[in-house]
């Protein structure tokens, strides 16, 4: 079974804080993604990566970076939380090939204050 | 136009009815697409995947893809209350395996 993990399913940091969020996949997966999820808005990228230090923004990368220093490992930093990145964070993760079957965590609900 | 529409919800089907869920998307090189269902506080897993134009089935549920009119449907036979989901489709484009995903069908089957 394909296991995605994410460090916490709740989280509250404060306006202004460094925020990581961690992702950790055991299935080998090239690819791994970073989204958010808000009422209304559905599902949206954040970044993404498709081999060990490579990177590419998706349709919201503004206030996010990401670090893949291992193939299993992807983490999403908020540099300076602000409240409007209180939302349900959802990481991902993919073969580069075959069918492309996107697996996901359990997801971090994250609450800026 | 967005990129991915799916019928507005809620929908809400009696037991054991066909529930009809749409979508539509404009990147005519979108390879395959995805139908994830979602349950109220958890992640989004997947149900269905087609590539190839027409049905294809699985248990209660029936995909439908026609590329030339680019949609690309879900149908839930018999349906039961433990459908009662967000569900969301997800086209696949040509770069490193992204899905865009619509912003989701609500779906109640009442008893």
């Amino acid at each position: 079974d394909v296991k995605v993990t994410q460090s916490s399913r709740y989280l509250v940091k404060r306006t202004g804080e460094k925020v990581f969020l961690e992702c950790v996949q055991d299935m080998d997966h090239e690819n791994m993604f970073w989204y958010r999820q808000d009422p209304g808005l559905g599902l949206r990228l954040i970044y993404f990566s498709y081999d060990v230090k490579m990177k590419e923004k998706g349709d919201i990368p503004e206030g996010y970076s990401v670090s893949r220093e291992k193939k299993e490992r992807f983490s999403l930093i908020l540099e300076s939380a602000s409240t409007n990145q209180t939302s349900m964070y959802l990481c991902a993760s993919s073969f580069s090939a075959g069918t492309y079957e996107q697996y996901f965590g359990p997801g971090t609900r994250l609450t800026v204050t | 136009q967005k990129e991915v529409e799916q019928n507005s919800g809620p929908l809400s089907v009696p037991e054991g009815a066909i529930a009809s869920l749409n979508c539509t998307y404009s990147d005519r090189g979108s390879q395959s697409f995805f139908w994830y269902r979602q349950y109220s506080g958890k992640s989004p897993e997947l149900i269905m995947f087609i590539y190839s134009n027409g049905d294809k089935e699985d248990g209660r549920f029936t995909a439908q893809l026609n590329k030339a009119s680019q949609y690309v449907s879900l149908l839930i036979r018999d349906s039961q209350p433990s459908d009662s989901a967000t569900y969301l489709c997800a086209p696949r484009g040509t770069s490193y395996g992204k899905l865009t995903f619509g912003q989701g069908t609500i779906l109640t089957v009442h008893p």
